[in-house]
């Protein structure tokens, strides 16, 4: 089956440490996304990429880090300098044509211990 | 003002009522408007897409998008209890070569036996 695959499901972070989020995708999309949500807020965009070796940031990138050396791959590091991590994360793909909507996977909830 | 506002509810109803969700924008360039259905801790998925104004019909559901005042509708009829989710609007405009829809904050659907 076709889809998109976040782990873990949760995730733990201890002060000051760098923690990497997953995101896989089989479905042969051009473009990933990395989302926020925080309760009440909505979708917030943090990265996206619209083909390999190439990123831009979203409206929230200050505390995180992407890479995008595969098609099928864009993992999402959060580091020590993101203050407020904990959220619920997703990841979303698609073609990358302006006719195309956005897949989501199951996401991330990270917590701080 | 936000670009897409739309309302956090919770709205309950009961099971057979119809549903009528709504999203308003500012931005007139928006063409393309979806409706994405979010179980709790799960990611969106999407439910109806529609391009420029008119109405589009799956199912029990119906997507209705006024351009001349700037607002979008979802119509649920015959409601059940799995359809308590939170209901996601998402729109986006054809310029800048890439697609980045922005979302609205989401409405809470609970629809009760």
């Amino acid at each position: 089956d076709g889809g998109i695959t976040q782990s873990p499901k949760y995730l733990f972070r201890k002060e000051g440490q760098n923690v990497t989020l997953s995101c896989e995708q089989n479905l042969n999309h051009d473009a990933m996304y990395w989302y926020r949500q925080d309760p009440g807020q909505g979708l917030r965009l943090i990265y996206y990429s619209q083909i390999v070796n190439d990123f831009q940031k979203g409206d929230i990138a200050e505390g995180y880090s992407v890479s995008r050396e595969k098609k099928e791959s864009f993992p999402l590091t959060v580091t020590s300098a993101q203050k407020n991590p904990t959220a619920f994360y997703l990841c979303a793909s698609s073609m990358g044509s302006l006719q195309e909507t956005q897949y989501f996977g199951p996401g991330t909830r990270l917590l701080v211990l | 003002q936000k670009e897409v506002e739309q309302d956090p509810g919770p709205l309950s109803v009961p099971e057979g009522a119809i549903v009528s969700l709504n999203c308003t924008y500012s931005n007139s360039a928006f063409q393309y408007f979806m409706w994405y259905r979010q179980y709790s801790r799960k990611g969106p998925e999407l439910l109806m897409y529609t391009y420029s104004s008119g109405n589009k019909e799956d199912g029990r559901f119906t997507a209705q998008v006024d351009k001349s005042s700037k607002y979008i509708s979802l119509f649920i009829r015959d409601s059940q209890p799995s359809d308590s989710a939170t209901y996601l609007c998402a729109m986006s405009s054809a310029g800048g070569g890439s697609y980045i829809p922005t979302f609205g904050r989401g409405t809470s659907l609970i629809v009760h036996p």
